[in-house]
């Protein structure tokens, strides 16, 4: 029950297209869900995060979509970049669960 | 801040051998995180410390690995006897009291070899 399903497990997409990675989970006291994003060689590092009272958080062209009644949260990535190859890792915690649950990884690679 | 610095970066050695990987967390963050990243397991928690004191080593795999965090500044996570299937990138990662999980800072890791 805590962990995130996180799909696919690599993505190709061509410069200019659209991103998407999808993450599920069970555990409903979740209540803060971050996306990390890791270059090769590299620690992931905090990317942008929502919290279940919103359904969509954006920031640059980047954007987290929240669905709370199917427990699905995804990343978008809007006109991708080859400078935007990276794994993407989705998480979730809550309040007084002091760790972090993150999903396996996606691997994106943008064709320039 | 120069962020969360770890030694070595890279780590080849032999079955049987005891290794020692270390970690700075960045200075006044309360927590100190260890994990290990495979291609097949992804990111796992295996130990986190708080005020030098370590809370949860739930994920620690196996008696053959240990953690310490003798000072806020310091952290070893030691591995012995070393085996193969140990081989993993092993990252460490600190936040503030304040904002725990919700921003890890991680280092750049540690990639382990044992043959």
């Amino acid at each position: 029950q805590q962990q995130v399903k996180q799909s696919p497990q690599s993505l190709i997409v061509q410069k200019g297209g659209i991103s998407i990675i999808n993450c599920a989970y069970e555990n409903t006291a979740f209540d803060y869900f971050p996306w990390y994003q890791q270059f090769p060689g590299k620690g992931p590092a905090l990317l942008i995060a929502i919290r279940p009272d919103v359904s969509e958080k954006k920031e640059g062209r980047f954007t987290i979509s929240f669905n709370k009644s199917a427990k699905q949260f995804s990343l978008h990535i809007m006109d991708s970049q080859p400078g935007d190859s990276a794994t993407y890792f989705c998480a979730a915690t809550w309040g007084g669960f002091q760790k972090l649950v993150f999903g396996t990884g996606t691997r994106l690679l943008v064709s320039p | 801040d120069a962020g969360v610095i770890q030694s070595p970066r890279h780590e080849v050695t032999e079955m049987g051998q005891e290794v020692t990987l270390r970690c700075k967390p960045i200075s006044g963050h309360d927590y100190l995180f260890w994990y290990r990243q495979t291609m097949m397991r992804g990111l796992e928690l295996l130990i986190y410390f708080n005020n030098n004191v370590p809370i949860d080593d739930s994920g620690m795999p196996e008696d053959r690995f240990s953690a310490k965090m003798p000072n806020a500044s310091f952290s070893t996570l030691k591995i012995q006897p070393s085996e193969p299937r140990d081989s993993a990138v092993y990252f460490c990662a600190s936040s503030e009291r304040v904002s725990l999980a919700e921003k890890l800072f991680f280092g750049s890791g540690t990639q382990l070899s044992v043959l």
